[in-house]
């Protein structure tokens, strides 16, 4: 089956570094990846949608400078938080869609700015 | 905006016993996806409806999409300490998914 390796998993990072985030569809092609917001007990939010090649499209409300996406290929998208701050900490998740594949999800990234 | 509204939001019930989780809007969706989430990890597919009408089974779980493709519900039977997580719809539309707020499901043993 489609499978989505999200790295890293945890990361804590110091106030005003950036950190990046992979997303990787390890054995199909990913025409469009999308990134998620997730804070605890909550639902995804969705933060932008990625078609390789393209810029992405951001969610009402999320900093596109804040929140960099690159989708360079057809198998990875990353997404860089810059100069992160306490209010950045949450969950982040990518899902990457493919033809009859449907959504296929990574498994996380815990974001914390100390 | 397509909108789910998905509920209860919070369920916590014995074991052994029988719940509905429901996830209603008044969009029409392309198709509409049921996944379980365990802390820390994303959500895994349990179940994708396309057909109005159309019912699924997964062991104890039975999900039916409504005929007009706008709504679902989620049946567990016989609820089990497993069943514990996080439940969420999401309908699929032009724009892609669209997630309900989730159900947090505890089952006590």
């Amino acid at each position: 089956g489609a499978v989505v390796s999200q790295h890293p998993s945890r990361v804590i990072c110091k106030s005003g570094t950036s950190v990046k985030i992979e997303c990787r569809s390890l054995d199909f092609q990913a025409t469009t990846m999308f990134w998620y917001r997730q804070f605890p007990k909550k639902s995804l939010m969705l933060m932008a949608t990625s078609n390789e090649g393209s810029k992405a499209t951001y969610e009402q409300g999320v900093e596109k400078d804040k929140f960099l996406i690159n989708h360079a290929s057809l198998t990875l998208s990353t997404l860089t938080v810059t100069s992160a701050h306490p209010e950045d900490s949450s969950f982040y998740i990518c899902s990457a869609s493919f033809q009859n594949y449907g959504y296929t999800f990574g498994s996380g990234t815990r974001l914390t700015v100390v | 905006t397509q909108l789910l509204e998905q509920s209860p939001q919070f369920l916590s019930i014995q074991e052994g016993e029988n719940l509905t989780v429901y996830c209603n809007s008044s969009s029409v969706f392309s198709s509409l996806q049921w996944y379980r989430q365990e802390p820390g990890e994303g959500p895994v597919l349990l179940v994708t409806v396309v057909t109005g009408g159309e019912v699924k089974k997964l062991k104890r779980l039975t999900f039916q999409f409504g005929d007009a493709r706008k709504d679902s519900s989620l049946h567990i039977t016989a609820a089990q300490p497993g069943d514990t997580g996080l439940y969420l719809c999401a309908g699929e539309g032009a724009d892609g998914l669209t997630f309900g707020k989730g159900t947090h499901l505890i089952i006590q043993p």
